[in-house]
């Protein structure tokens, strides 16, 4: 199974908002409610942003938010701060119980 | 406050065999699958594989990336996960996260532990 399609850079304005996407098929991001998000800050280990969509972890904040529509899911971060700087990825269920990452989009806070 | 730690990475040569370890605290270690996921130097996430519970016989899955050289065991009595990695290639070097599952999310993860395969 083919890793999913994300951008490989993305950038905003402190203040902005920014959308990330991330493009499967139908065997996986499109047929999966099981997309999660990971924020991986430099020299660190990814940490969980949203599950199953559009949830949220305990203590992440708000301005993090999550969607689906067919198979794309996508991630938006409202209100940039300069701390958002990191790589971001996606992942999804796929069609033999496995796993399946995103390539990465490595946001910019300009 | 939850703790994963890895441990087992080093230098290896081409073909020998590797034995990863991780040990978790903080949480119901036996109420969760475990997997581990790799990062290649300055590149993205690949997961592995995973190990569900003792309910489920420790059944395994693996990536079909990985080819049949990766083996993914847990001992719940010591709140461990293992990942045994066979032939070993120059293009496993990278960063191995063990991590904890639940429904296709990886909610903790240890530091990584970086294995570099060179002659």
């Amino acid at each position: 199974q083919s890793a999913l399609t994300q951008p490989p850079s993305a950038s905003g304005s402190p203040g902005q908002s920014v959308t990330i996407s991330c493009t499967g098929s139908s065997n996986d991001v499109g047929d999966c409610n099981y997309v999660s998000w990971y924020q991986q800050l430099p020299g660190k280990a990814p940490k969980l942003i949203i599950y199953e969509v559009t949830k949220r972890p305990s203590g992440v904040p708000d301005r993090f938010s999550g969607s689906k529509s067919g198979n794309t899911a996508s991630l938006t971060v409202s209100g940039l701060q300069a701390e958002d700087e990191a790589d971001y990825y996606c992942s999804s269920c796929g069609d033999i119980d496995n796993i399946v990452f995103g390539r990465g989009t490595k946001l910019s806070v300009l | 406050e939850v703790q994963v730690v890895e441990s087992g990475g080093g230098l290896v040569q081409p073909g020998e065999s590797l034995r990863l370890s991780c040990v978790a605290s903080g949480f119901t270690f036996s109420a969760y699958y475990m997997g581990w996921v790799r990062q290649a130097p300055g590149k993205g996430l690949e997961w592995i594989g995973r190990v569900r519970l003792k309910t489920d016989r420790y059944n395994t899955l693996y990536a079909a990336s990985m080819g049949g050289r990766f083996t993914i065991s847990r001992d719940d009595s010591k709140a461990s996960a293992y990942l045994h990695i066979n032939s070993l290639k120059i293009e496993d070097t990278a960063v191995y996260y063990c991590t904890s599952e639940n429904w296709y999310r990886f909610d903790y993860w240890g530091q990584g532990t970086l294995v570099t395969v060179s002659s």
